[in-house]
């Protein structure tokens, strides 16, 4: 059974530019969560999907970041224009069921705004 | 509100030697779950051990123990006997039982072991 991937593995771009992240989760994982790790931080809840809907989006930063999940199944994260405080480490999560069930991790990407 | 609270930022110790990492959490919630992940230098977040509020016994797994304690709000983690593989940076997470079930994480301890 294949993991949780995310594409891409590193992104460097420039402030005011646009960035798609991308996260296929595990099949058959209705849940699927992103995370953002700032450097030497705590990594921080970003938003929840069940299957496509959005069920909690309480720790997207700002409107400047935009997640789907169209048709359940992969979801991307865009963030326009990026700024430098969005540097960090992105990752996804998702899991089968909820009621603290185990949440599998990708590698996550590593984005860098310059 | 969830937190979770890992003072321990980097740890050296020699192969074979035991080492704990601490994880303190707060909660005001009665059912919830705990977790501790590990982060190996390939960067992908590898799920070691989920407990949930209820269950305080200590677990063993092979060289790896958890320490669960309410009376203090500590989860905390040791390894024995330690060896390289172990290198990693180590972190303790908290979940609600009801809600997104999202993950409150601490900020991670690095652990490195010394040939």
């Amino acid at each position: 059974e294949a993991g949780v991937t995310q594409f891409p593995s590193h992104s460097v771009i420039e402030k005011g530019q646009t960035v798609t992240l991308r996260c296929d989760p595990i099949s058959g994982h209705d849940n699927l969560y992103w995370y953002r790790r700032v450097m030497g931080k705590e990594i921080k809840f970003l938003l929840h999907f069940v299957k496509e809907s959005k069920q909690d989006e309480s720790g997207m930063p700002n409107n400047r970041f935009l997640a789907e999940r169209t048709g359940g199944t992969y979801s991307t994260l865009k963030v326009q224009p990026a700024e430098l405080e969005d540097s960090g480490v992105y990752f996804c999560a998702s899991s089968h069921g909820r009621g603290g069930r185990e949440q599998f991790f990708g590698p996550g990407t590593r984005l860098t705004v310059l | 509100a969830q937190k979770v609270t890992q003072a321990q930022t980097e740890i050296s110790v020699v192969e074979k030697e035991d080492v704990t990492l601490d994880c303190v959490y707060e909660t005001r919630d009665t059912t919830y779950y705990l977790f501790w992940y590990k982060q190996p230098p390939s960067g992908e977040l590898v799920f070691l051990i989920r407990r949930n509020s209820f269950d305080e016994q200590n677990e063993i797994s092979g060289r790896y123990s958890w320490n669960f304690q309410k009376s203090t709000s500590s989860f905390n983690f040791t390894i024995t006997a330690s060896q390289v593989v172990d290198s990693a940076v180590y972190f303790c997470a908290l979940s609600e039982a009801w809600g997104a079930n999202n993950l409150f994480f601490g900020t991670g301890t690095r652990l490195t072991v010394i040939p």
